[in-house]
């Protein structure tokens, strides 16, 4: 079963506009979530976290936002660069032992059209 | 301070063989995971590594598997190679390795298995 759904597999956005991308959880011991962005042919680099202790974390023009009630979390990017344009995925972690991992979604290609 | 370096970038390989690819970690971080990346299943977790041990392993069948070395540099085997381990295998190190410690990944080795 997934325990990190990324729903919807691609997002296109205008750019200068604002760009929201989803994420659901279903594993009630993860305590802390991460978004990271994939270019092709490159790792995936770290882009902004959140622990489940906060509702709100900012970075720049990235922000995440953290819902527990509804186990939903959500990137906000504002204003949408074209250099944006990436795959973006949500993972989270908790608890110990094999929880500890990052469990991953399965990633949202994200368009910013110039 | 150096990214995660894998080694090689780009692997061929025929059904049947096998193969090890290599990870450094960042100086300094002691836990390296490794991850299987491909379309349908986008990223999963193989198994991680601190101080030499095994710490967590994923669903993954025997013919994977890995070793760290004093240094914190990894190696993952795969052993009996098929078509389906065609994959973008990626090593992400961290410090600790426990759930709110930021993995950073290297580029991937591209394994395609003939």
């Amino acid at each position: 079963d997934q325990q990190v759904k990324q729903n919807s597999p691609s997002l296109s956005v205008q750019e200068g506009r604002i760009s929201i991308l989803n994420c659901d959880y279903t594993n009630s011991m993860f305590d802390y979530f991460l978004w990271y962005k994939k270019y092709p042919a490159e790792g995936p680099t770290f882009l902004i976290s959140i622990s489940s202790i906060k509702d709100k974390n900012e970075d720049g023009r990235f922000t995440v936002f953290l819902n527990k009630s509804a186990k939903h979390l959500s990137l906000h990017i504002v204003p949408s660069q074209p250099g944006d344009s990436a795959v973006y995925f949500c993972a989270a972690s908790g608890g110990t032992g094999a929880n500890s991992k990052l469990t991953f979604g399965k990633g949202i290609t994200l368009s910013v059209r110039p | 301070k150096a990214g995660v370096t894998q080694t090689p970038r780009y692997l061929i390989k025929t059904r049947g063989q096998q193969v090890t690819l290599s990870c450094s970690p960042i100086s300094g971080h002691r836990s390296v995971s490794w991850y299987q990346q491909t379309p349908g299943q986008g990223l999963q977790f193989l198994f991680e590594y601190f101080s030499e041990t095994q710490r967590n392993k994923g669903n993954f069948p025997g013919r994977f598997s890995g070793r760290q070395f004093s240094n914190s540099r990894s190696e993952m085997n795969v052993s009996t190679l098929e078509l389906g381990d065609s994959a973008l295998y990626l090593c992400a190190s961290s410090t600790t390795g426990v759930s709110t410690d930021t993995q950073y990944f290297g580029p991937g080795t591209r394994l395609t298995v003939l």
